[in-house]
């Protein structure tokens, strides 16, 4: 089981540039969670998928997120534009069932200059 | 989001001592609540699950859970310098079919000094 997949591992990008983060999570679970985590607010939930439907997108921040997933397999979390503020580790996660808790994948450090 | 509380730390024990996590959480309908760990420069890593009042235990890892306090803690006997991590709690605040979503703590970094 090569684990929850993430890409890029780090991403520098301009202030105003598209970004796209993505996520495979591992077969057969059906649920996804996209994070992120900063030193000031710790690690924050900002979406989750389950059987590939959003089930609640109340953390993501701003208009400026949004996350898809288009099959079992592959997800992606979209920042447009980003903004300073957004920089930090993005960890994507899945889980069977939700009740064993979730498995990370490494994350992506985003930085927006 | 959900309130989840934990010491910041740092905390730090010498090598072979008991190192005891803390966590208090806000939700009082939570089901299931969790202990990972994290290395500086890592992803979180679960090491404990607990969803019934009383202890857990996994090797030299104890989670304790008491619902009706709203708290959850961690031992984890036998430091070793290895150990040094922050440790995150997380709790499923989720009833009946929906399960999945998982709040996090701040986490408590721990050192365990040889």
């Amino acid at each position: 089981d090569a684990g929850v997949i993430q890409s890029p591992r780090h991403e520098v990008t301009e202030m105003g540039q598209e970004v796209t983060l993505r996520c495979k999570p591992i077969s057969g679970h059906d649920y996804l969670f996209w994070y992120r985590q900063t030193m000031m607010r710790g690690l924050e939930l900002l979406i989750y998928f389950n059987n590939n439907v959003p089930i609640d997108d109340s953390g993501m921040p701003e208009d400026r997120f949004s996350a898809k997933m288009p099959n079992a397999s592959f997800s992606t979390l979209k920042i447009q534009p980003s903004e300073p503020r957004d920089s930090a580790v993005y960890f994507c996660a899945s889980s069977s069932g939700g009740r064993l808790g979730a498995t990370f994948g490494s994350g992506t450090r985003l930085t927006v200059v | 989001q959900k309130e989840v509380e934990q010491n910041s730390g740092p905390l730090s024990v010498p090598e072979g001592a008991i190192a005891s996590l803390n966590c208090t959480y806000s939700d009082r309908g939570s089901q299931s609540f969790f202990w990972y760990r994290q290395y500086s420069g890592k992803s979180p890593e679960l090491i404990m699950f607990i969803y019934s009042n009383g202890d857990k235990e996994d090797g030299r890892f104890t989670a304790q859970l008491n619902k009706a306090s709203q708290y959850v803690s961690l031992l984890i006997r036998d430091s070793q310098p290895s150990d040094s991590a922050t440790y995150l709690c997380a709790v499923n605040p989720d009833r009946g079919s929906t399960l999945g979503r998982l709040y996090f703590g701040r986490g408590t970094q721990l050192t365990v000094w040889p």
